[in-house]
């Protein structure tokens, strides 16, 4: 089955303490981002990656990084999570970013990480 | 980046049409598109028009696009309780640096009252 994976779902930690979001993608998509969902605020794009290798910044990138090292892979690294960044995050990739065609984005299920 | 907007709150009675509005920035966007979010779930897309279309049909879904004024809007005929969730307008960047790029706007929720 077609399907971006993302893991943990669920996951309280505190300030400060390292932490990682898998995302994983089985449709060999070049796009994948992550974005975050905030009530009243909608979706905003934290880091967007093109191809392996290739990652650039989003809307709202600060206190996050990236790294796509593989196709399928693009972890979320919250290096010092502070309480602002408590929130629901949202993976997504598509065949390809270029402009022309269309082409869907398919979106993983959500993490909701707790900072406190 | 671009700006989506939307109303955030949508309440209709079972069997009755809704439209939800939509207005972006970019005329250069080619594509537009409604998502849907169920609870506890990620988006799905719902639906897409390019821009040279005014209108897109599909079942009870319709799509009007007004370019000009660069407002876009979803309509659900004969809307269900299984419609109820947030409904997102987003538009495809294709300006430079931000080439196909998703702009969303901050969503509308539908609740559907039998």
């Amino acid at each position: 089955e077609a399907q971006v994976t993302q893991n943990p779902r669920y996951l309280i930690t505190v300030t400060g303490k390292k932490l990682t979001v898998t995302c994983s993608q089985n449709m060999n998509h070049e796009y994948m981002s992550w974005y975050r969902q905030d009530p009243g605020l909608g979706l905003r794009q934290i880091y967007y990656s093109m191809n392996v290798e290739v990652t650039d910044k989003g809307d709202v990138p600060e206190g996050y990084k990236v790294s796509r090292k593989e196709k399928r892979n693009f972890p979320l690294i919250l290096e010092s999570p502070s309480p602002n960044q408590t929130s629901l995050y949202f993976c997504a990739s598509s065949v390809r970013l270029a402009g022309g065609p269309y082409n869907e984005q398919f979106f993983g299920p959500g993490t909701r990480l707790t900072v406190l | 980046g671009e700006d989506v907007e939307q109303s955030l709150f949508l309440s209709v009675r079972e069997g009755d049409s809704s439209v939800i509005n939509c207005t972006y920035t970019d005329s250069s966007s080619t594509y537009l598109y409604w998502y849907k979010q169920e609870p506890g779930a990620g988006l799905q897309l719902l639906t897409y028009i390019f821009s040279n279309m005014d209108m897109k049909q599909d079942q009870r879904l319709t799509v009007l696009l007004n370019k000009k004024d660069k407002h876009l809007s979803l309509r659900i005929a004969d809307t269900q309780t299984g419609d109820s969730a947030i409904y997102f307008c987003a538009e495809k960047s294709d300006r430079g640096s931000t080439l196909g790029r998703l702009y969303f706007g901050r969503g509308t929720q539908l609740t559907v009252w039998p």
